[in-house]
């Protein structure tokens, strides 16, 4: 089956920097790649995704990169605020979902 | 709307205990998915539903059953609790049967098995 590895399992900014998560995937039939935000105590909840046929997306300040031949994607997010602190998913699905195993970004006021 | 509703919010089991998490969508989804939530491990697929009638496994399966009788509730058995069961468990259901598109989850269900 798909495997999906995410770096770095924490990561700690200062408001107002950038952060990069990145995805691997193994599966290269795998041809959507959301990425989930969960914050303490709450459900996941997608905050962007891309399809296998678009290289870039962005909205507002998150935008992903999707790599096909490297199988990798990354979120970006710019411009840091302290309510982006939560745990992030990656995902890669072909017929079925596999998750990353999370990361914690913590944004420092 | 109320979305995907998830009942119990908590349940702690005794070993060997049964038990069933119930899971309800008022979307109209015909997709319908069970995951469970461990710490440093993301979330993993235990089974998953693309209609009424049908189920299918996935990548946790073993020890949980499921059934799909109507589009709107899909809930997730547990025959013979564990200690290894222990965990939080989401429910997710989407529009797009194919697996390509939003997931929407339940509140979550934490179980404690003794």
């Amino acid at each position: 089956g798909e495997n999906v590895e995410q770096h770095p399992s924490t990561l700690s900014v200062q408001e107002g920097d950038s952060a990069v998560i990145k995805c691997t995937y193994s599966d290269s039939a795998s041809n959507y790649f959301p990425w989930y935000k969960q914050e303490l105590g709450k459900r996941p909840q997608l905050i962007i995704d891309i399809r296998s046929n678009v290289g870039e997306k962005k909205d507002q300040r998150i935008a992903v990169t999707l790599n096909k031949t490297a199988k990798h994607f990354s979120l970006h997010i710019t411009e840091t605020q302290p309510e982006d602190s939560a745990v992030y998913f990656c995902a890669a699905s072909r017929n079925k979902f596999y998750f990353g195993s999370g990361t914690k970004l913590n944004v420092k006021p | 709307n109320a979305g995907v509703t998830q009942t119990p919010k908590f349940q702690v089991l005794k070993t060997g205990q049964s038990m069933t998490l119930q899971c309800a969508q008022d979307m109209n989804h015909e997709y319908m998915s069970w995951y469970r939530q461990d710490p440093g491990m993301g979330l993993r697929l235990i089974h998953y539903s693309v209609g009424a009638g049908i189920t299918d496994q996935g990548e946790v399966p073993n020890g949980y059953n499921v059934s799909r009788s109507t589009t709107e509730d899909f809930p997730l058995r547990l025959l013979s609790a564990a200690p290894s069961q222990t965990s939080v468990y989401f429910c997710a259901s989407s529009p797009d049967r194919t697996n390509t598109g939003e997931l929407f989850f339940g509140e979550g269900s934490r179980l404690t098995v003794l």
